[in-house]
This record gives C-alpha cells, sequence and structure tokens, in this order.
C-alpha cells in the first residue's frame, strides 16, 4: 500500500521569497505522484502530477516538483511566491488504480507581504 | 466543462439524524470517488464506483453510510443517526478510467452535527 509524508505542517515564507513543499512517499510497486492545492472553503485542485517520464514536471501558477526515485520523495517548488500562493497544498500517491490515492496530512503554506 | 458539483454546500444536523449528500461528475467520467476530510487533514478515501457499480469501501464507510450511482451518473452518500463524529466535508471527484487519470474535486459538502 502506498503512503505519504509531508514533512512540514506550516511554511511561513515571505512574498517573492522561494519557496519547497516536502513531500516524501512510500510503494512497493510503481507510483503516480500529485500535488493538489486547496484554498479555503473549497476543493482541491490539481497544481502537477508526475506519470513518467521527465522527473521534473512543471504545473499551474509556476509550480514545478521532482520526482527522485532514490529518496522516495517529490517536493514542490516555487522560485518566486505571491500573497495568492496562501494555501494549503497536499502531496498524493496513487498505484495503478486511480482508486487507491493516498493523501498526505497537508502543508499550510503562507505567504506574507 | 462543467466540473464536479456537490450539494448541498454546507449541513447542520441534529445527532441521530440522517443526511444525504448528492455529487453530479465531470460528463463523460465514468469513475466517482467520495472522500472525507477533517481540519488538519488529508482527505480519506471512502468508496469509489465505475460506471454504476461500487468497486471498493473504506473500512471507514462504516454500516451507516451507503452509496449509491443507480444510472452511472449521479451518486449519493447517505449518512444514517448522524454522529458528532461524522463532522467533517465530505468531498466528491471523478475521472476517466485509467492509470494516472487526473481525479477532478468539486468542493464539498461541509456536515456539521451538533
Amino acid at each position: 500500500a502506498q503512503s505519504v509524508t509531508q514533512l512540514d505542517s506550516q511554511v511561513p515564507v515571505f512574498e517573492e521569497a522561494p519557496v519547497e513543499l516536502r513531500c516524501n512517499y512510500s510503494s512497493s510497486v510503481s507510483v503516480y505522484l500529485f500535488w493538489y492545492v486547496q484554498y479555503p472553503n473549497q476543493g482541491l485542485q490539481l497544481l502537477l502530477k508526475y506519470l513518467s517520464g521527465s522527473t521534473l514536471v512543471k504545473g499551474i501558477n509556476g509550480f514545478e516538483a521532482e520526482f527522485n526515485k532514490s529518496q522516495t520523495s517529490f517536493h514542490l517548488r516555487k522560485p518566486s511566491v505571491h500573497i495568492s500562493d496562501t494555501a494549503e497544498y497536499f502531496c498524493a500517491v496513487s498505484g495503478d488504480n486511480n482508486n487507491d490515492m493516498r493523501f498526505g496530512a497537508g502543508t499550510r503554506l503562507t505567504v506574507k507581504p | 466543462d462543467t466540473g464536479v458539483s456537490q450539494d448541498p454546500r454546507h449541513k447542520i444536523t441534529k445527532r441521530g439524524q440522517n443526511v444525504t449528500f448528492r455529487c453530479d461528475p465531470i460528463s463523460e467520467h465514468n469513475r466517482l470517488y467520495w472522500y472525507r476530510q477533517t481540519l488538519g487533514q488529508g482527505p480519506e478515501f471512502l468508496t469509489y464506483f465505475q460506471n454504476e457499480a461500487q468497486l471498493e469501501k473504506s473500512r471507514l464507510l462504516s454500516d451507516r453510510f451507503s452509496a449509491e450511482r443507480p444510472k452511472g451518473s449521479f451518486s449519493t452518500l447517505e449518512i444514517q443517526r448522524t454522529e458528532q463524529g461524522d463532522s467533517a466535508m465530505y468531498l466528491c471527484a471523478s475521472s476517466r478510467r485509467g492509470s494516472g487519470n487526473t481525479i477532478y474535486f468539486g468542493e464539498g459538502s461541509w456536515l456539521t452535527v451538533v
């Protein structure tokens, strides 16, 4: 069974600073990895996903993530954050069937002026 | 693309009452999922359908919970004899069948049991 650990529950940063949100996964089979963002009182929106191929994945809103198989990580990065990036970010992993998608506990990103 | 819609968005109910949530998935998505999310946690898988067939149920889905997708389109999630521990956001999502296909989420239905 897959599982995900998000290493930071809260990440405060100043506007225009770079940010990295950390995610480690465990799985005994090939995995697909996802990052979702959740704004207050809303559902989850897909930022990016890794299925195969290039280990550097680019998503929406200037975010990117790098799949590192040897370190079983899928960290999310953005070189310069905006106030509007303040939200909850979830890393998720699934196997061959989407029905086994598992989410981390989330990282609360707070961007301060 | 109209997205996944859920109704109602918010529900306050007294303990012991029954509640029902409805989900309309993205058209042509044959997979539909229900998740539960409590404050400070990520979504937890409850159940999923492929067309009208309910193919998997989590152990989180007690006997008081039942989900249906009678015609393979919209779905309902009913909670009978609600308990305070049922207070959470119930998220519906849908996807096309296939590995790695994006799961699209609705905006959720908040349940508060008082």
